[in-house]
């Protein structure tokens, strides 16, 4: 299957500043990215779904304004999260979908922690 | 609507004990079901699938049947090994969107 990395793994920020999650590809082109949300001992949450060279699109309740989205290639996919506060704290998933077969790959996860 | 509802962990099971996850679902139209598995300190991976009602899917001793009279996808393995720990998730997808149930917790002792 589709190997799938997101950088950073953990971060740390305070209040008030933008955070940025890159979610690539690492051996296959995805035209389809998805973000999620995980809360501790909950599912993961749809947050969007990212179209390369397209807006995406987002869930509702989702503010497009605070969780930017930007798929600018076939293989990489970023979510920005803008002047971050302690409610935004949370385990952030990207996942490449593979239409043909109907399979998601998954990256590691990327902890956000907001002082 | 469309949604998965699994049952609460942890589940902690002794090494070659039965397993059984509960996963019910809703759902409009006909969605395809997973199973999927996340390790500690991984990615979910994919475990297991079905597409269509009375479908069996089955990987690494695991099995799950889509059942669309119970609206049911029940995770099972016949004997767990230590190294099945782990946080077990059901989903399903449908009109484009994946849907995932809370996850369960799976302990298994030596």
């Amino acid at each position: 299957g589709a190997v799938v990395s997101q950088h950073p793994s953990r971060v740390i920020c305070k209040s008030g500043t933008s955070v940025k999650i890159e979610c690539r590809s690492l051996d296959f082109q995805a035209t389809t990215m998805f973000w999620y949300r995980q809360f501790p001992k909950q599912s993961l949450m749809l947050m969007a779904t990212s179209n390369e060279g397209s807006k995406a699109t987002y869930e509702q309740g989702v503010e497009k304004d605070k969780f930017l989205i930007n798929h600018a290639s076939l293989t990489l996919s970023t979510l920005t999260v803008t002047s971050a506060h302690p409610e935004d704290s949370s385990f952030y998933i990207c996942s490449l979908y593979q239409g043909r077969y109907n399979e998601q790959f998954f990256g590691p996860g990327t902890r956000l922690t907001v002082l | 609507g469309n949604s998965v509802t699994q049952m609460e962990g942890p589940v902690t099971l002794s090494e070659e004990a039965f397993l059984t996850i509960n996963c019910t679902y809703t759902a409009t139209g006909y969605p395809s079901l997973f199973w999927y598995v996340q390790y500690p300190g991984e990615g979910l991976q994919l475990l297991l699938k079905a597409t269509k009602a009375d479908d069996k899917g089955s990987n690494k001793g695991f099995e799950a049947t889509y059942r669309k009279e119970t609206t049911s996808f029940h995770l099972e393995k016949g004997s767990v090994q230590v190294s099945d720990s782990a946080v077990y998730f059901c989903a399903l997808h449908n009109f484009n969107k994946f849907y995932f149930g809370s996850g369960t917790k799976l302990n298994v002792k030596p």
